[in-house]
């Protein structure tokens, strides 16, 4: 069964602190994907990679970076975390693919990150 | 990034009843995608569309892509208790990059 793995369900820090979530997928999938998720606005994208090493800007890529050093990790970092910052962090993965024929998301249970 | 709206943002339903929800762009979408996520869960990838005019089917839902491209809706025959969730609809992005909809929280009285 393919799977995807968010290391925290469940997260609180202060604000300032460094916040690291991880998401580990064993689909051997090129692209991964970080999306904050919040009441009323849908998922939005913060950022993805479709290979090691690279990394493309989402829609609200302010106070996050990731990395992407394996194939099958894709970390989200926020840097010095703030109040606005809390959300739900879904991690996804997918197939890079050229055609429409394939390429479904399969997305993390969620880490629910509280800053106080 | 892309604009796809969704409407509405909440559903209440008896159950029985029908529940539809739109999805539109002002531009022309290459394709749309559609993912349930129920109460507490992660989105789960439910189907795609791609060619104008469209319909595919499951069971009760019925997926719609219009002839234009620009707007796609999933309908609900006979909502169940088991339908409650949200909705999303997203457009795959030059074949890897994924925007979604605001999303339908759909919620069904027994």
């Amino acid at each position: 069964d393919v799977k995807v793995t968010q290391s925290s369900r469940y997260l609180v820090k202060r604000t300032g602190e460094k916040v690291f979530l991880e998401c580990v997928q064993d689909m051997d999938h090129e692209n991964m994907f970080w999306y904050r998720q919040d009441p009323g606005l849908g998922l939005r994208l913060i950022y993805f990679s479709y290979d090691v090493k690279m990394k493309e800007k989402g829609d609200i890529p302010e106070g996050y970076s990731v990395s992407r050093e394996k194939k099958e990790r894709f970390s989200l970092i926020l840097e010095s975390a703030s109040t606005n910052q809390t959300s739900m962090y879904l991690c996804a993965s997918s197939l890079r693919t050229i055609s429409l024929g394939t390429g479904e998301l399969f997305f993390g249970e969620g880490s629910r990150l509280t800053v106080l | 990034g892309q604009q796809v709206m969704q409407i509405p943002q909440y559903q209440h339903v008896q159950e029985g009843e029908d529940f539809t929800t739109y999805c539109n762009s002002s531009t022309t979408l290459s394709n749309i995608q559609w993912y349930k996520q129920r109460p507490g869960g992660h989105p789960v990838f439910l189907i795609q569309l791609v060619k104008s005019g469209e319909v595919k089917k499951q069971k009760r839902l019925t997926f719609q892509f219009g002839e234009a491209k620009k707007n796609s809706s999933l309908h609900i025959t006979a909502t169940q208790t088991t339908d409650v969730g949200t909705y999303f609809c997203a457009e795959r992005y030059n074949f890897n990059k994924f925007y979604f909809g605001s999303g339908t929280k759909l919620n069904v009285k027994p």
